[in-house]
């Protein structure tokens, strides 16, 4: 069975840093792309990075770009989420989800429960 | 980037009705338009990928068609568990992605 389990979401404080985690088991993580989605209290789906299975590509949402990283240890089945400089408008739950991509098909198959990041002094 | 602008925002049905939802986006994505449901306090679900493609588990009630830059969601006869909202996503190009801002099914 596939499971993702989210961890590391806190209250922190305008311009602090956050590091998110995301254990995954039930699959092959180092075949998978890997992505963060946020929502934020109340709103809609916000995708925020793709990760490559190699870490040889990245790719970040405007809004994320030079503030979050997002790295994987395909030896601890792990995905990360970096996040500096956080302002409130970061504050949302985050989700991580696997992505099933190949043979025309590029979509978000498993998700994890999420992790809320509070941002505010 | 490619916006996608979902319609109506909320609705409201009764059990046993027919409900199609609607994405447009801002741009072709050719058929690279997948479909979630999220429940309160729950992730999102997958329901369909590339347009028309149902996920595995995923009931037969729920179907999906379009591509280019029209897209619909169709429930055939709503059942009470599909109380949800229902978000569409593009995954076209170089993997920067975006949601539609959600459509609300309610309860009439």
């Amino acid at each position: 069975e596939v499971q993702l389990v989210e961890s590391g979401g806190d209250l922190v404080q305008p311009g602090g840093s956050l590091r998110l985690s995301c254990a995954a088991s039930g699959f092959i993580f180092s075949s998978y792309w890997m992505s963060w989605v946020r929502q934020a209290p109340g709103k809609g789906l916000e995708w925020v990075a793709n990760i490559k299975q190699d870490e040889s590509e990245k790719y970040y949402v405007d809004s994320a770009k030079g503030r979050f990283t997002i790295s994987r240890d395909n030896a601890k089945n792990s995905l990360y989420l970096q996040m500096n400089s956080l302002r409130a408008e970061d504050t949302a739950v985050y989700y991580c989800a696997r992505i099933r991509r190949g043979g025309g098909v590029v979509t978000l198959d498993y998700w994890g429960q999420g992790t809320l990041v509070t941002v505010s002094s | 980037d490619i916006q996608m602008t979902q319609s109506p925002s909320s609705l409201s049905a009764s059990v046993g009705d027919r409900v199609t939802i609607t994405c447009r986006a801002s741009q072709s994505i050719s058929n690279y338009l997948n479909w979630y449901q999220q429940k309160p306090g729950k992730a999102p679900k997958l329901l369909i990928y590339t347009a028309s493609s149902l996920q595995s588990g995923v009931p037969s009630r729920f179907s999906g068609s379009g591509s280019g830059t029209d897209f619909s969601l169709t429930i055939s006869s709503l059942q009470p568990e599909d109380f949800a909202t229902y978000y569409c996503q593009q995954s076209f190009g170089a993997l920067t992605w975006t949601f539609g801002q959600g459509t609300k099914v309610e309860i009439k």
